[in-house]
């Protein structure tokens, strides 16, 4: 069964800390992993990988895939309150996105 | 203004009835998307249409249906026989196999 498993489930810091999110998975057929950002309503696009090692940078964010292991991280410097919200990861295969459960991070002025 | 759009925004329902979301994009994307988010749990896809006139079961259709008559439109039936149908739903598009989704804001379902 595909699956995909987000960690930590939720995450409370302090403006300025730098956080990490991770997320394995276990999937067949193998495509690209994404990463959205949804605050309420509809999640927006951050990055996708499709490449081992290959890190993706979007101002105070990036990330990076490990093919062979398994899983990804989005990491977030210098973090604002603005960054608060549900972080998901998606894998896709032939057809389907498969999505983790999500990573709810809240950033304490 | 490209962009998916989903209304409405919220809807309530009676038990027994059935419901049609709607979800429209101008993005000129073959590809479109429903999920089901439930509070704690990912995003969980309910159907999917590849090109006009076909779709897909995806891991939760029973319950539901769908239609693909234009590329622009691909309305959810939420029926009577959906045990537990109070949830967000959120449609998506892309423009072909992988490419990145776009989310419309989604419709909150409430069955009273």
């Amino acid at each position: 069964e595909d699956k995909v498993v987000q960690s930590p489930l939720s995450l409370v810091v302090h403006e300025g800390d730098t956080v990490t999110l991770n997320c394995s998975y276990e999937v067949t057929n193998f495509r690209s992993l994404l990463w959205y950002k949804q605050e309420k309503k509809a999640p927006t696009f951050l990055f996708m990988l499709t490449s081992s090692g290959i890190e993706k940078k979007s101002g105070r964010l990036s990330s990076i895939l490990d093919k062979k292991e398994l899983f990804s991280i989005l990491n977030i410097t210098a973090t604002q309150t603005g960054d608060s919200a549900v972080y998901l990861c998606a894998v896709e295969t032939g057809n389907q996105f498969y999505f983790g459960t999500g990573t709810s991070l809240t950033v304490i002025p | 203004d490209g962009g998916i759009t989903q209304s409405p925004k919220y809807l309530f329902r009676k038990e027994g009835q059935n419901v049609t979301l709607s979800c429209e994009q101008n993005l000129n994307h073959d590809a479109m998307y429903w999920y089901r988010q439930d509070p704690g749990q990912g995003l969980r896809l309910i159907y999917y249409s590849q090109i006009v006139n076909d779709f897909q079961k995806g891991d939760i259709a029973e319950g539901y249906s769908v239609s693909r008559e234009k590329k622009e439109s691909f309305p959810l039936t939420v029926t009577s026989a959906q045990k537990n149908p109070t949830a967000f739903y959120l449609c998506a598009s892309s423009p072909d196999r992988g490419r990145e989704q776009f989310f419309g804001p989604g419709t909150r379902l409430t069955v009273l």
